[in-house]
């Protein structure tokens, strides 16, 4: 059970190019989510996917793009990476469906350091 | 909109004294509150949370938290610090949205 594993470890991107940020969970999970972590903010919230086939838009999603391909994956995408965009992004996920499940708790990958030249 | 608020950034203690890790809420109703820990170059670790009930929640590593609802406030404390405390700690809040975090507090204890 390897809960949630993200890819890749690391990432230098050039100002402009595109890539994928790929999240995945073992543990049968209804909800994911995709956080970025910046020194002194805390995590914020991009996206998320309170069931499959289901995305919401969280505090921060503005040049980003996310898919649920499946129960288990949920995808992170930048169309055209700007430096504003350097940060760690963290995948998450949790067990129940839905916004409201307020007790629910969250589980975390190891992250993604992506930098942006 | 629910928020949380860690007013330290940095909290320093000597190994063995207890230890405190502050955070204040606002949010509308009853609050879901979280504490969070991270390891250097590591995802978060869940260690406890509050949803209703006893007051003091009790969760991993020993840590424990009070809930006070006439201060707003879910305090992280552990009686005695090890050195392999010393970690980032976030608390965060949930109320029909998925967890909103605080900014972050840096625990260092020293030996």
């Amino acid at each position: 059970n390897a809960g949630v594993t993200q890819t890749p470890k690391f990432q230098v991107l050039k100002t402009g190019q595109s890539m994928t940020l790929q999240c995945a969970q073992d543990m049968n999970h209804n909800s994911m989510y995709w956080y970025r972590q910046d020194p002194g903010m805390g995590l914020r919230l991009i996206y998320y996917s309170a069931s499959e086939g289901t995305t919401d838009k969280g505090e921060v999603p503005n040049g980003y793009n996310v898919s649920r391909l499946n129960k288990r994956e949920f995808s992170l995408r930048l169309e055209s990476a700007a430096p504003s965009q350097t940060s760690v992004y963290f995948c998450a996920s949790s067990p129940l469906a839905g916004v409201s499940p307020n007790t629910d708790t969250q589980y975390f990958g190891p992250g993604t350091r992506l930098t942006v030249l | 909109a629910q928020s949380v608020a860690q007013p330290e950034d940095q909290v320093n203690v000597a190994e063995g004294n207890p230890l405190t890790v502050k955070c204040t809420y606002s949010v509308s109703g009853n609050p879901y509150l979280f504490w969070y820990v991270q390891y250097p170059n590591r995802g978060l670790q869940f260690l406890l949370k509050y949803i209703t009930g006893d007051n003091l929640v009790k969760g991993s590593y020993g840590f424990e938290a009070e809930f006070n609802k006439s201060q707003t406030s879910f305090h992280l404390k552990k009686p005695s610090a090890l050195v392999s405390d010393s970690a980032l700690y976030f608390c965060a809040v949930r109320k029909d949205t998925p967890l909103v975090f605080g900014k972050g507090t840096r625990l260092s204890v020293i030996a």
